[in-house]
């Protein structure tokens, strides 16, 4: 069975720090890894994929990831963090099924608060 | 693009009365999710369906709930009767096969007194 793992409830981090929301997971084969992000009242956004090559991958407004096979994790990343990145953060993960492509499983979820 | 389209944005009903939710996947887009949102459970998948057929129903939570797929452009939830514990956000969601995203719409708050 596949899962996805975020350690934390909830990141803080100063405006114009490093932000790093973390990933872990557990499927078998070569499963594709996303990120999401959900502001309130909205459903989640496609922030960016990892597929295969390089293992850091960029994606919108300044995100990154980092793949890293071994550990099986998927870190988000964002070099310098702004006010309006507060938000909630998915990580989730879709491998190929018996039948066809399988469901996307989805962490728990990642509240991230950026202070000024 | 108009993305993937839900209604209604807000329900609110009495417990027992029944409830339908609707969804317009992206055209194109050959599979479709209905997913479940609470504080307590966060994010549930209920069902998927590829290619209009359900293949993993297995997160439905019990026999009060049904989704159907009659074809690629349209999907419904329905749940009957409803209770207070069904009161959540339901999000439906469509995507190609592999490595496309998920593509989410705005959700239904549902609100059952």
């Amino acid at each position: 069975a596949q899962s996805v793992a975020q350690p934390e409830d909830q990141v803080n981090v100063a405006e114009g720090n490093p932000l790093t929301v973390k990933c872990t997971y557990s499927v078998s084969g070569n499963p594709y890894l996303f990120w999401y992000v959900q502001y309130p009242n909205r459903g989640l956004q496609f922030l960016l994929k990892y597929i295969t090559g390089d293992n850091l991958v960029k994606g919108s407004y300044g995100f990154e990831a980092e793949f890293n096979k071994s550990q099986t994790s998927f870190h988000l990343k964002k070099p310098s963090a702004l006010v309006s990145d507060s938000a909630l953060y998915f990580c989730a993960v879709r491998a190929p099924s018996t039948d066809s492509w399988g469901k996307f499983q989805f962490g728990a979820g990642t509240q991230v608060v950026v202070t000024p | 693009d108009a993305g993937v389209i839900q209604s209604p944005r807000h329900e609110v009903t009495e417990m027992g009365q029944e409830v339908t939710l609707r969804c317009k996947p992206i055209s194109g887009h050959n599979s479709l999710f209905w997913y479940r949102q609470t504080m307590m459970r966060g994010l549930e998948l209920l069902i998927y369906f590829n290619n209009n057929v359900p293949i993993d129903d297995s997160g439905m939570p019990e026999d009060r709930f049904s989704a159907k797929m009659p074809n690629a452009s349209f999907s419904t939830l329905k749940i009957q009767p409803s209770e207070p514990r069904d009161s959540a956000v339901y999000f439906c969601a469509s995507s190609l096969p592999g490595s496309s995203p998920l593509h989410f719409g705005n959700g239904t708050r549902l609100t059952v007194t």
